[in-house]
């Protein structure tokens, strides 16, 4: 059970665009700022956003996110087929003293 | 180039013990948090903790979960960081990754994980 929320799956078509959320608590992401990380299957996850809304360098701008309260979402624009692995959401726990992470969302690209 | 890799993963019995290492190159390792992070079999990212650099005290977090049973540690002479592992169940099989931090939380490089199984 992750602390963090995120929707199993979403899919859309190539060159859609989609959003994946992820919703948390007021210990978390109610006071603390969201990253969300890239998987492919067999490799080590990948920084995409952190500061909410920041793209660390060598991540295309398709690539945004959004933070509300305790709700945050990643926004990618003009999805490629390579786009497709899972996405995971995390944050700042200030009650636990550790980063908290979302159960991750798989993105299909039909 | 930035460069992480994991060692020391293998199957393990129930209640035994493992000690990973994590050797890094190509950053100033002695300035940066470094963390531990697993993934069990299909499962989500689990943060285990967090060694803070000898800048800021050297201190170390941890995950309620491993809190008991797992010691990280560093060697900031051979850019190296480790993670002991004792009282494994099979719950803690997954694969462990370590990591490099900036901003106290995040995870901006990572390397190719070292796979742990406990199982009899």
């Amino acid at each position: 059970q992750s602390v963090l929320t995120q929707p199993p799956s979403v899919s859309t078509a190539p060159g859609q665009k989609v959003t994946i959320s992820c919703s948390g608590g007021s210990s978390n992401m109610g006071r603390n700022f969201v990253s969300w990380y890239q998987q492919f299957p067999g490799k080590a996850p990948k920084l995409l956003i952190f500061d909410n809304d920041k793209r660390p360098s060598g991540i295309p701008a398709r690539f945004s996110g959004s933070k509300s309260d305790a709700s945050a979402t990643l926004h990618i624009t003009e999805v490629e087929t390579g786009d497709e692995g899972d996405y995971f959401c995390g944050a700042w726990d200030s009650s636990l003293g550790l980063v908290v992470f979302g159960g991750g969302t798989k993105l299909t690209v039909l | 180039e930035v460069q992480l890799v994991e060692s020391g993963g293998g199957l393990v019995q129930p209640g035994g013990s493992l000690r990973l290492s994590c050797t890094t190159s190509g950053f100033t390792f002695r300035a940066h948090y470094m963390a531990w992070v697993r993934q069990a079999p299909g499962k989500g990212l689990e943060w285990l903790g967090r060694h803070r650099d000898r800048a800021n005290g050297n201190i170390i977090d941890y995950a309620a979960s491993v809190k008991d049973r797992f010691t990280i540690s560093r060697d900031d002479s051979t850019n190296s960081l480790f993670l002991q592992m004792t009282g494994l169940s099979t719950e803690d099989t997954a694969m462990y990754y370590c990591a490099r931090v900036f901003r106290s939380q995040y995870c901006d490089y990572w390397g190719q994980g070292t796979l742990v199984i406990v199982s009899s």
